[in-house]
């Protein structure tokens, strides 16, 4: 029934390491989003994307890659994870841009050591 | 450009008190507010959204309110239950922002 659904729901990397975060949504909104959490700072764009094959810079873009193969299908790639990026990472999705509801997964929490 | 500011980090209190929390929001033009909540585990979800035209928006006993005189958006609740323990955040209608989040705890 989950309408955005993120996988995994928890992971540890090493430094220097390649992660990918995955996330599906069966909403068949055009818009997706991945945000980051740290306790202090709320949630931060990182990346969006509002058609398939195309992705759009956040407010805090460095360090991460985003890729939307499909409607339904946004990745977030951290090509050389760094500590700095244990986080909470959010995948979210709305039909149109921010005039409407966002819908947000459960969740994944990233530790890098 | 646009800021949104939630001053309160975290706010503690006993079940059957008055919640009031602030969200500023800075704008040239009419803002839409939307008032996500978080409970712990999960992602952040709809709780209520509020205009300035409206001037109140009302949900799960959770009442937001908007004060043009100080540009800002209330959340309140005239009694919170344990079950009220999780993080709000405000979100302006048409950016991708969110405010720092207002953490509330409620001891039982």
């Amino acid at each position: 029934e989950a309408a955005v659904t993120q996988s995994p729901r928890s992971k540890v990397a090493v430094t220097g390491g390649k992660v990918t975060l995955s996330c599906h949504q069966t909403n068949n909104h055009d818009y997706m989003y991945w945000y980051r959490q740290d306790t202090g700072h709320g949630l931060r764009l990182i990346h969006y994307s509002y058609v398939a094959d195309s992705t759009e810079k956040g407010d805090i873009p460095d360090g991460y890659k985003a890729s939307r193969p499909s409607q339904e299908n946004f990745s977030l790639i951290l090509e050389l994870a760094s500590l700095s990026q244990t986080a909470v990472y959010f995948c979210a999705s709305s039909p149109t841009g921010a005039n409407t509801e966002v819908f947000f997964g459960k969740g994944t929490r990233l530790t890098v050591v | 450009g646009d800021s949104v500011t939630q001053k309160q980090g975290q706010v503690t209190l006993s079940e059957d008190d008055f919640l009031f929390i602030n969200c500023t929001y800075s704008t040239t033009t009419y803002p839409t507010l939307f008032w996500y909540v978080q409970y712990p585990g999960q992602g952040p979800q709809l709780l209520l959204k509020v205009t300035t035209a409206n001037n109140k928006g009302i949900s799960r006993g959770f009442e937001a309110t908007y004060d043009k005189g100080t540009t800002s958006f209330h959340l309140q609740k005239a009694s919170v239950q344990e079950s009220d323990s999780a993080v709000y955040f405000c979100a302006p209608r048409g950016k991708l922002i969110f405010g720092q989040g207002t953490k509330l705890s409620i001891k039982p």
